[in-house]
């Protein structure tokens, strides 16, 4: 069972445009909202998180939009460049104990043509 | 902040052997880690959770039997892929709770190929 949802799958935005990623949860005991950004060859790094109790995070050119009664969250690249060409993942977890897994989307491929 | 060592970053085997891969906390005590895989072009899939002095926990469908992980210290743990064969071949991930409220460090990935 899929429990997070991510689309699109892959996306092409030119450059200093806007790159828009969808997730769609379903388990609503999902209580943190992170989005992961990978190169190849390398593990995934945090680009931004949120919790159910703020509907919008912003951080320098990327923000998260949440939005509880829908079960959906987004991610928005603003003035998209080449070197954020990369796969993005949204995932979820739940509770409040650190030991807590995510569950990952299934990513979104974001090539940025100059 | 947090920073999680994984390596070695890539390893060729023949198919039969067994590859040891390890991941260390270098500046926090990690009770817990977790080993992802990934296929090419597909998402993380979580392998198993190891939890420093316990058994790990695995996921279904994952045989514990061939990959053994040993979380022997708050500093290290271990994931072992025995008896490698081709369809082992992936990109193996650990991760870490960090220091703040749910955040979560990654290695660096392993590839591992198997031939």
């Amino acid at each position: 069972q899929q429990q997070v949802k991510q689309s699109p799958q892959s996306l092409i935005v030119q450059k200093g445009g806007i790159s828009i990623i969808n997730c769609a949860y379903e388990n609503t005991a999902f209580d943190y909202f992170p989005w992961y950004q990978q190169f190849p060859g390398k593990g995934p790094a945090l680009l931004i998180a949120i919790r159910p109790d703020v509907s919008e995070k912003k951080e320098g050119r990327f923000t998260i939009s949440f939005n509880k009664s829908a079960k959906q969250f987004s991610l928005h690249i603003m003035d998209s460049q080449p070197g954020d060409s990369a796969t993005y993942f949204c995932a979820a977890s739940k509770g409040g104990a650190a030991g807590n897994k995510l569950t990952f989307g299934g990513g979104t491929r974001v090539l940025v043509k100059p | 902040g947090a920073v999680v060592s994984q390596h070695p970053s890539w390893v060729i085997c023949k198919s039969g052997t067994s590859v040891k891969i390890e991941c260390r906390s270098l500046d926090f005590q990690a009770t817990t880690m977790f080993w992802y895989r990934q296929f090419p072009k597909q998402s993380l899939m979580l392998m198993a959770t190891s939890n420093e002095g316990s058994k790990a926990t695995y996921e279904q469908g994952v045989e514990k039997d061939k990959f053994l992980i040993n979380h022997a210290s708050l500093t290290l743990s271990t994931l072992t892929v025995t008896s490698a064969h081709p369809e082992d071949s992936s990109f193996y991930i650990c991760s870490a709770p960090g220091t703040h409220f749910h955040g979560y460090t990654f290695g660096s990935g392993t590839r591992l190929t198997v031939v």
